[in-house]
């Protein structure tokens, strides 16, 4: 256990619903980071926080995705209208400040579009 | 945008055996990340270096920041070490912003 969680674990969803996904970061770490990891691939870049503004998105973060952090500590991704090729683990990440650049991973939430 | 490259994807070796992972960068770095990853998603670091070589216990990670290449090796290999291995780098090259990750090397470990 590093100390980040999220949550669902798991999420399976019809096409065209909304979800939304939950991080919780290590209390003291102000960097919270989205990644997303497709099967037999490695992770990929969506977006960061540094405690409460999103200070990067990548391409990869279409417009129906949307990031928040309201008050720099939990974070929330949000998928609108998913499609299929949403199916994914999306992982949450943090780091705190000033420190090395050693960042933690959450276990990841699991969606399935069906 | 820094991109990276690791070999190789698949690896199958016998236990006991000494086992090197590659990995090279496009974009100079502040560090580089060794990360592991097991079925089911969970993600742990492993190293994060910035020169020369780093050892915790059977895992030694090592650095060529000139030459912008990294290797990770296990050695004494054991079924329990199995398991995914990713190198990852800073996006652009900084410590703050976000990683790119090379597609891992799947480890098997047999008896």
């Amino acid at each position: 256990d590093t100390g980040v969680s999220q949550d669902p674990r798991h999420k399976i969803t019809k096409r065209g619903q909304n979800v939304t996904f939950r991080c919780d970061p290590i209390s003291e770490h102000n960097r919270l980071y989205w990644y997303r990891q497709t099967l037999g691939q490695g992770p990929e870049f969506l977006t960061y926080f540094q405690n409460e503004a999103q200070l990067e998105k990548s391409r990869l973060l279409s417009d129906r995705f949307s990031a928040e952090r309201p008050k720099g500590s939990f974070s929330t991704l949000e998928i609108q209208r998913t499609e299929q090729g949403d199916s994914a683990m999306y992982l949450c990440a943090s780091r705190a400040s000033g420190r090395s650049d050693e960042q933690f991973f959450g276990p990841g939430t699991r969606l399935t579009v069906l | 945008k820094n991109e990276v490259e690791q070999s190789p994807q698949n690896l199958t070796a016998q236990e006991g055996e000494f086992i090197t992972i590659n990995c090279s960068y496009s974009v100079g770095i502040s560090a580089l990340h060794w990360l592991q990853q097991h079925p089911g998603g969970g993600i742990v670091s492993l190293f994060m270096l910035s020169s020369g070589k780093k050892k915790h216990g059977r895992l030694i990670a090592t650095i060529n920041i000139q030459e912008k290449h990294s290797s990770l090796h296990i050695t004494a290999s054991h079924p329990r070490d199995s398991a995914v291995y990713i190198c990852a780098v800073p996006n652009s090259g900084g410590g703050a912003d976000g990683l790119t990750f090379g597609k891992g090397t799947h480890l098997i470990i047999q008896p």
